[in-house]
């Protein structure tokens, strides 16, 4: 759905350690989005892209930084992970007056 | 506190018949509502959607309400098969904005 692809699928990291999540988009959409999905809380948004290297945080974007140097490709960081970060990770794109379309998903487990 | 309420967590409707979808949101600036279905181990994928400007909009077994008096909208599934169940989540939007709220979502199970 709209070529994108998140990598990895599923991790496992230590507290404390850097994490990066990846997202790949073939659309040539302008905006990118990062979602984290936490039972109860729906899909809760941490940063957006609007073009390359133009971010802006979203309601949950504490521990988290992103950069985006191609139309592409948004990478998501965890600067030093947290078990409060484990959580379901959703990319997403879209154009200006389109819907999001969503990727498959990232599992990330802090233990 | 969200801005986006699904307020039932699950809802049970026999195969065949209407399933009925509800979202309240606070903010009145919002003027532009999503639904979007979600099967597990995957992405949440777009259903449909509805402006402001209207009060409902069609697509084939789906048909979403607006009650901006009331800040209220609803998914009609008509009629329900086994393959609707999956989670599903209200968004809402400024029409032309970049960022999307998403409510906490109703897990809707079709019985055959």
């Amino acid at each position: 759905d709209a070529g994108i692809t998140q990598s990895p699928r599923h991790k496992v990291t230590e507290t404390g350690t850097p994490v990066t999540l990846r997202c790949h988009q073939t659309e040539n959409h302008r905006y990118m989005y990062w979602y984290r999905q936490d039972p109860g809380h729906g899909l809760r948004l941490i940063h957006y892209s609007y073009g390359v290297k133009d971010t802006d945080k979203g309601e949950v974007s504490d521990g988290y930084s992103v950069s985006r140097s191609k139309t592409e490709d948004f990478l998501l960081t965890l600067e030093s992970a947290t078990s409060s970060q484990t959580s379901v990770y959703f990319c997403a794109s879209r154009d200006r007056f389109s819907p999001l379309h969503f990727g498959n998903g990232t599992r990330l487990t802090v233990t | 506190d969200q801005q986006v309420k699904q307020n039932s967590p699950s809802l049970s409707v026999q195969e065949g018949r209407i399933s009925i979808l509800n979202c309240d949101y606070t903010n009145s600036m919002f003027d532009y509502f999503l639904w979007y279905k979600k099967y597990p181990a995957e992405g949440p994928t777009f259903l449909i959607s509805i402006s402001s400007i209207k009060d409902k909009n069609e697509d084939g077994r789906f048909t979403v309400f607006l009650n901006k008096s009331a800040k209220h909208l609803s998914l009609h599934i008509v009629p329900s098969q086994p393959g609707d169940s999956a989670v599903y989540f209200c968004a809402a939007s400024f029409l032309g904005g970049q960022n999307f709220v998403f409510g906490p979502g109703t897990r809707l199970s079709v019985l055959p």
